[in-house]
């Protein structure tokens, strides 16, 4: 069975300091995409990044990074210098190559203090 | 890059009424849309997957004369909920892709209220 946990259901920090957000999948299937949804209080989705499970090669896009380790079947997200707009639910995310079906994991709500 | 827009962005509606939403790829055309459900403070549920031209995909516990799917294009969804009940009030919110090389986008949801 397909499975993503969260298991950090709310954190807060305060604005500059650096955050991670887990996220550990379970499949059995050996191809397979991950990835990292935003959801503002507005409610809707942002696309943030997408792993195919080939590359685990970390990724670094301005503030975030992303750290995929199949060994432990984690792809962990870190925001660095956080900021109060980056305030959101975070969603983990695992689609199959076989099929079109995203599974979710339960979300992380994110909350940047000033 | 993929636009996908929803409409409407929210609808009160009184119990026992029926309530159409739509979803269109703006930019793209989507053979396949997913249909997801989010209560409060819950992870998205995927509902259905949408096929242009054919039936629906209804994911176990869905009920899908209740939630009614059409996909008569390439560019929209629409989904119904009939009979609205109190316990259909949530977020719903499709989603689609150009391709199976593109990561899926996400309308801005719908939030239903059922009194």
């Amino acid at each position: 069975a397909q499975k993503v946990t969260q298991a950090q259901t709310e954190i807060s920090v305060v604005e500059k300091e650096d955050v991670t957000l887990d996220c550990v999948y379970e499949t059995r299937d050996t191809t397979y995409y991950l990835f990292w949804y935003k959801q503002p209080p507005s409610g809707e989705l942002v696309f943030l990044i997408r792993r195919n499970s080939f590359d685990e090669q970390n990724e670094i896009s301005g503030r975030y990074s992303w750290n995929f380790q199949k060994s432990t079947s984690s792809f962990n997200f870190t925001i660095t210098a956080s900021q109060v707009v980056d305030s959101a639910v975070y969603f983990c995310a695992l689609r199959m190559n076989r099929d079109d079906k995203i599974i979710f994991g339960k979300g992380t709500r994110l909350h940047i203090l000033p | 890059g993929a636009v996908v827009s929803q409409h409407p962005s929210w609808v009160i509606c009184k119990s026992g009424t029926s309530v159409k939403i739509e979803c269109r790829s703006l930019d793209f055309q989507a053979t396949t849309m997913f249909w997801y459900r989010q209560f409060p403070k819950q992870s998205l549920m995927l509902m259905a997957t949408s096929n242009e031209g054919s039936k629906a995909t209804y994911e176990q516990g869905v009920e899908k004369d209740k939630f009614l799917i059409n996909h008569a294009s390439l560019t929209l969804s629409t989904l119904t909920v009939t009979s609205a009940h109190p316990e259909d009030s949530s977020f719903y919110i499709c989603s689609a892709r150009p391709d199976q090389f593109s990561p899926l986008h996400f309308g801005n949801g719908t939030r239903l209220t059922v009194t």
